[in-house]
């Protein structure tokens, strides 16, 4: 079974740009998720999509970033404009359902640098 | 609140049991984790433990989980050099949106 996929693996913008990122979940996982990790922190989550509905994006700061999942399947993250602050690792994960978040699992993450 | 905390650094010889602790606020936390983070890789669910359940053992691994203190404690035992990661301890809460709160991770290093 293949695992979840995650591109690009790296990226490197200037502070201002946008920039995009690509995941595509466990075949048959209905919850994805997009963490934010912080060198030195643990994952924060940023959004949780159960289908392709949004079930949390408290932790989203909504005037740059955004995320979509139209037809329930892959999702991409946006950023625009990026801030110094955002460089991070961005994960994305899947389970099941919501309900069985203990069967949760994650990508390689794409490493973003903004300088 | 929502919080979860662990030790920054562990060392541990190689062969000898490694025990990582973590604790957490909030008391109506339905499941426990521990996840293992390998340089450049994603978050690997380890084992998880229901928060009416004391104890769970699986190989190599032990958990222990205290309510009463929020203390949750990852035992390894005979630690190899693929032990070395960073570990993070999270917590799940008993609600609609089940978001999961990591902590900050302990780094796990191995002497020779």
């Amino acid at each position: 079974e293949a695992g979840v996929a995650q591109s690009p693996r790296y990226k490197i913008i200037e502070k201002r740009q946008s920039v995009a990122f690509w995941c595509n979940p466990i075949s048959g996982h209905a919850t994805l998720y997009w963490y934010q990790q912080i060198l030195g922190q643990g994952p924060k989550l940023l959004i949780q999509f159960q289908n392709n509905g949004v079930v949390d994006d408290s932790q989203l700061p909504k005037d740059r970033f955004s995320a979509e999942r139209l037809k329930g399947v892959d999702s991409t993250l946006k950023i625009q404009p990026a801030k110094l602050e955002d460089s991070a690792v961005y994960l994305c994960a899947s389970s099941p359902s919501s309900d069985r978040s203990y069967e949760q699992y994650f990508g390689p993450g794409t490493r973003l640098t903004v300088t | 609140g929502e919080d979860v905390e662990q030790s920054l650094f562990l060392s541990v010889r190689e062969g000898d049991s490694s025990v990582i602790n973590c604790t957490y606020t909030d008391s109506s936390s339905t499941y426990l984790y521990w996840y293992k983070q390998e340089p450049g890789a994603g978050l690997q669910l380890l084992t998880y433990i229901f928060s009416n359940m004391d104890m769970k053992q699986d190989q190599r691994l032990t958990v222990l989980l205290n309510k009463k203190d929020k203390h949750l404690s990852l035992r390894i035992a005979d630690t190899q050099t693929g032990d070395s990661a960073i570990y993070f301890c999270a917590e799940k809460f008993d609600s609609s949106a089940s978001k999961i709160i990591f902590g900050s991770g302990t780094r796990l290093s191995i002497r020779p």
